[in-house]
């Protein structure tokens, strides 16, 4: 909810451009996310970081980059390697990785290849 | 992260009707966290599950933790057209969010 804040919401895309979507949270959280959701599908990881400068892959990383070099911002780039990118790409936070944080979710971006 | 399964996938019902999904595990679970996601929006977190045989409520939504801590399970009485969503069970950590149950409800 409150607290994270990704743009653009919706985004178009030429095959072979890589684009970045940004994420910004003012919650203080150490630990922070990216999730692609298909239609009809659920929450697959892509990458998270539980601090500054570090990050690990996901279960679907592959074709995607990010960067922790700030505690609020955590963007994603959506490369021209990712061969099927149009999705709804979700970027959480919580204040640790740690079992039992409460996840905080931003709105969603759409990303649209074209 | 533990693995927890849910089913089922999808489930449609009539608007008055019950409505119930469950996430399993063949291990023991420290916690368990439901979350629930509207069309069109992203993921609310709804309760934190941490005790063996828990049992909380929210309005017409019931959450309980298996005695086990290895099931855990969300009852909705009497649906309304405002429960459709995806409905997801975590547990461990925030990497295994699966694919929920989607919940149609027609009026």
């Amino acid at each position: 909810d409150g607290g994270i804040t990704q743009s653009p919401k919706y985004l178009f895309r030429k095959e072979g451009q890589n684009v970045t979507l940004s994420c910004e949270q003012n919650l203080n959280h150490d630990a922070m996310y990216w999730y692609r959701q298909d239609p009809g599908q659920g929450l697959r990881l892509i990458y998270y970081s539980q601090i500054v400068n570090d990050f690990q892959k996901g279960d679907i990383a592959e074709g995607y980059s990010v960067s922790r070099e700030k505690k609020e911002s955590f963007p994603l780039t959506v490369t021209s390697a990712q061969k099927n990118p149009t999705a709804f790409y979700l970027c959480a936070s919580s204040m640790g990785k740690n079992s039992g944080n409460t996840i905080y979710f931003g709105e969603g971006s759409w990303l649209t290849v074209v | 992260g533990q693995q927890v399964m849910q089913i089922p996938q999808y489930q449609h019902v009539q608007e008055g009707e019950d409505f119930t999904t469950y996430c399993n595990s063949s291990t023991t679970l420290s916690n368990i966290q439901w979350y629930k996601q509207r069309p069109g929006g992203h993921p609310v977190f709804l309760i934190q599950l941490v005790k063996s045989g828990e049992v909380k409520k929210q309005k017409r939504l019931t959450f309980q933790f298996g005695e086990a801590k290895k099931n855990s399970s969300l009852h909705i009485t009497a649906t309304q057209t405002t429960d459709v969503g995806t409905y997801f069970c975590v547990s461990g950590y925030a990497l295994n969010f699966g694919k929920g149950t989607s919940l149609l409800v027609t009026p």
